[in-house]
């Protein structure tokens, strides 16, 4: 299958600094991919929506100024947390859309901030 | 609003046997549905799907049931396996969305 390449798969930062997570898809061109967030226990909730050359598409709640979507090329997409706080703890998983319905899942980054 | 549920959150089976993960949904216009595996501190694989126009699919060990009139989607596992122990998501979708259950964590006993 299609494969999503996330790094990094473990971060831990100090309160107040900027964290960057890659997405690549290694073997296909993604021009949408999707950011997730999972809390212990809770369901993957989808954060934004990331086009290639374009604007994100953030959820309701999710504050697009914290987290910076960029997906400069049909490979490549990042999220920046920036001015990261403990609350922003979680594990976050990027994934792109193949065959219209199908997705595929990057391996994830659990990001602890102290 | 949670569309997609999945009301057990944990399941124990003895190797060998059939593990069956529920999966409820409340939005009917969902037209294709997914099942994902997810390790500990790893994404979600791909690991069988099912279109709603249809009621089975079946893909070796792995045997995914739809139930369009009870809006209900179960995953059959048989027979189960120690590395089959993980969480498993379930997944709806319809037009450009995705949405998933809490998940069910299987613990396949040896």
């Amino acid at each position: 299958g299609a494969v999503v390449s996330q790094h990094p798969s473990w971060v831990i930062c100090k309160s107040g600094t900027s964290v960057k997570i890659e997405c690549r898809s290694l073997d296909f061109q993604a021009t949408t991919m999707f950011w997730y967030r999972q809390f212990p226990k809770q369901s993957l909730m989808l954060m934004a929506t990331s086009n290639e050359g374009s604007k994100a598409t953030y959820e309701q709640g999710v504050e697009k100024d914290k987290f910076l979507i960029n997906h400069a090329s049909l490979t490549l997409s990042t999220l920046t947390v920036t001015s990261a706080h403990p609350e922003d703890s979680s594990f976050y998983i990027c994934s792109a859309r193949v065959q219209n319905e199908k997705l595929f899942f990057g391996s994830g980054t659990q990001l602890s901030v102290l | 609003d949670q569309q997609v549920k999945q009301n057990s959150p944990s399941l124990s089976v003895q190797e060998g046997r059939i593990s069956i993960l529920n999966c409820d949904y409340t939005n009917s216009m969902f037209d294709y549905f997914l099942w994902y595996k997810k390790y500990p501190a790893e994404g979600p694989t791909f690991l069988i799907s099912i279109s709603s126009i249809k009621d089975k699919n079946e893909d070796g060990r792995f045997t995914v049931f739809l139930n369009k009139s009870a809006k209900h989607l179960s995953l059959h596992i048989v027979p189960s396996q120690p590395g089959d122990s993980a969480v498993y998501f379930c997944a709806a979708y319809t037009g450009n969305q995705f949405y998933f259950g809490t998940g069910t964590s299987l613990t396949v006993i040896p």
